[in-house]
């Protein structure tokens, strides 16, 4: 069965500092892995994905995450937090199980952003 | 302009009284799928679809019906909606990958339904 964790339900940073916010997740089947990002009142983005090639995946405005299969994380970075990167992150795993597709989200990590 | 529609935005209804909330997408895309959001929940997954005619449960299908008749289309079916449906849906299409594991998701606005 495939689940995830995403560890801070709420992470607060200053503008300007650096941004992490982790995710692990289990599946017993190669997994495709994504980030998406909710800004209030609105639908969700994709910020970046990792289907089986590089490990280190860049995304849109300046995020990063690297695919670690031995620690089973796929934390999201950036290097210097912006205002406008306040918003709901959601970390997103998905693999065929058996004969079906399957596709999980973990519960959400809220960033604020603080001048 | 590449895009996932939902009507309405917005429903407020009454316990028991059918409806449907429509979705449509111009991409082309096999895949589709409905999930509901609620806090401290994230998005879970309601019914999907990765064709034609081909729908399947995602964690959450009671008391829900989808179906799939045209590519484009996949709307979403209370037939009695209760008040635990309460919730915000979004229906997202999205590429299947070669070895059929969807790729890449496009969400559309959501829905805020309200049953009373």
């Amino acid at each position: 069965a495939q689940s995830v964790t995403q560890l801070d339900s709420h992470v607060s940073v200053s503008e300007g500092t650096p941004v992490l916010l982790r995710c692990n997740y289990s599946s017993s089947y190669s997994p495709s892995l994504f980030w998406y990002v909710q800004h209030p009142n609105k639908g969700l983005q994709l910020l970046l994905k990792y289907t089986s090639a590089a490990t280190l995946v860049k995304g849109i405005n300046g995020f990063e995450a690297e695919f670690k299969k031995s620690e089973t994380s796929f934390h999201l970075t950036k290097p210097s937090a912006h205002m406008s990167d306040a918003a709901e992150y959601f970390c997103v795993v998905s693999a065929i199980e058996t004969s079906y597709d399957k596709v999980i989200f973990g519960p959400g990590t809220s960033l604020s952003v603080i001048p | 302009e590449a895009q996932v529609t939902q009507n309405p935005r917005y429903l407020i209804t009454v316990t028991g009284k059918k409806l449907t909330v429509t979705c449509s997408q111009n991409m082309n895309h096999e895949y589709m799928s409905w999930y509901r959001q609620d806090p401290g929940l994230g998005l879970r997954q309601i019914y999907y679809s990765m064709n034609v005619e081909v729908t399947d449960k995602g964690d959450v299908p009671e008391g829900y019906k989808v179906s799939r008749k045209e590519k484009r289309n996949f709307p979403l079916i209370l037939e009695s909606p209760s008040p635990n449906q309460t919730s915000l849906y979004f229906c997202a299409s999205g590429i299947l990958s070669i070895g059929g594991s969807y790729n890449e998701q496009f969400f559309g606005p959501g829905t805020r339904l309200t049953v009373l």
